[in-house]
């Protein structure tokens, strides 16, 4: 079945460290994005990416870092300058082109700083 | 400004009875609107979605929303709620360019009371 993972599904970091989630998708869609969650406050973006090798920040881009190698694959890596990295990461692929294309969630990231 | 408000944050509804949730969007552009529904550390998913013709919408599990752009506004309802839609519920806007990612509302927490 087509579908997009993320992994790991909880992810422990401690102080000063980076760490990368995974995100893959077969789906054949060539957008994808990354957002956060807090309680509260909805999703908001962190990056997109409409092609290979290509991807734009969002909203809340500091201290965060991406790549799109493969149209397949979009890893999130969060870096030590992101000071408040605990919370919900959700990333989503759509295909583009004309026509409300609704996004594709994968089932999240926890993120806890320990 | 682009955004999309959703007004309640908590609401709170009997088994059985009708269900409103509001959203309202300012958008520059011709809108895609989406209603996306999100269980408990779960990722997202699509509940219906709008771009032209027919202002009323059906999506999955019974649902539907209306489209008014006089009012801004695209509210999702069901006319018997069960107790397993409990979850949170997130209104997007987003627009007919090729790759723009949707912006999301802060989300309406539903609980069903028996």
């Amino acid at each position: 079945d087509g579908g997009i993972t993320q992994s790991p599904k909880y992810l422990f970091r401690k102080e000063g460290q980076n760490v990368t989630l995974s995100c893959e998708q077969n789906l054949n869609h060539d957008a994808m994005y990354w957002y956060r969650q807090d309680p509260g406050q909805g999703l908001r973006l962190i990056y997109y990416s409409q092609i290979v090798n290509d991807f734009q920040k969002g909203d809340i881009a500091e201290g965060y870092s991406v790549s799109r190698e493969k149209k397949e694959s979009f890893p999130l890596t969060v870096t030590s300058a992101q000071k408040n990295p605990t919370a919900f990461y959700l990333c989503a692929s759509s295909l583009l082109g004309e026509g409300p294309h609704g996004y594709t969630f994968g089932s999240g990231t926890r993120l806890t700083v320990v | 400004a682009q955004s999309v408000t959703q007004p309640d944050i908590h609401i709170t509804v009997s088994e059985g009875a009708s269900l409103e949730l509001r959203c309202n969007y300012s958008y520059g552009a011709t809108p895609y609107l989406f209603w996306y529904v999100q269980s408990p550390g779960q990722g997202l998913q699509l509940l219906l979605k709008y771009f032209s013709g027919d202002t009323l919408v059906q999506g999955i599990k019974g649902f539907e929303a209306e489209f008014k752009r006089s009012q801004s506004s695209f509210n999702l309802r069901k006319p018997s709620v069960h107790w397993s839609d409990a979850a949170e519920y997130f209104c997007a806007v987003g627009g007919d360019q090729a790759g723009t990612a949707l912006i999301f509302g802060k989300g309406t927490t539903l609980s069903v009371s028996s």
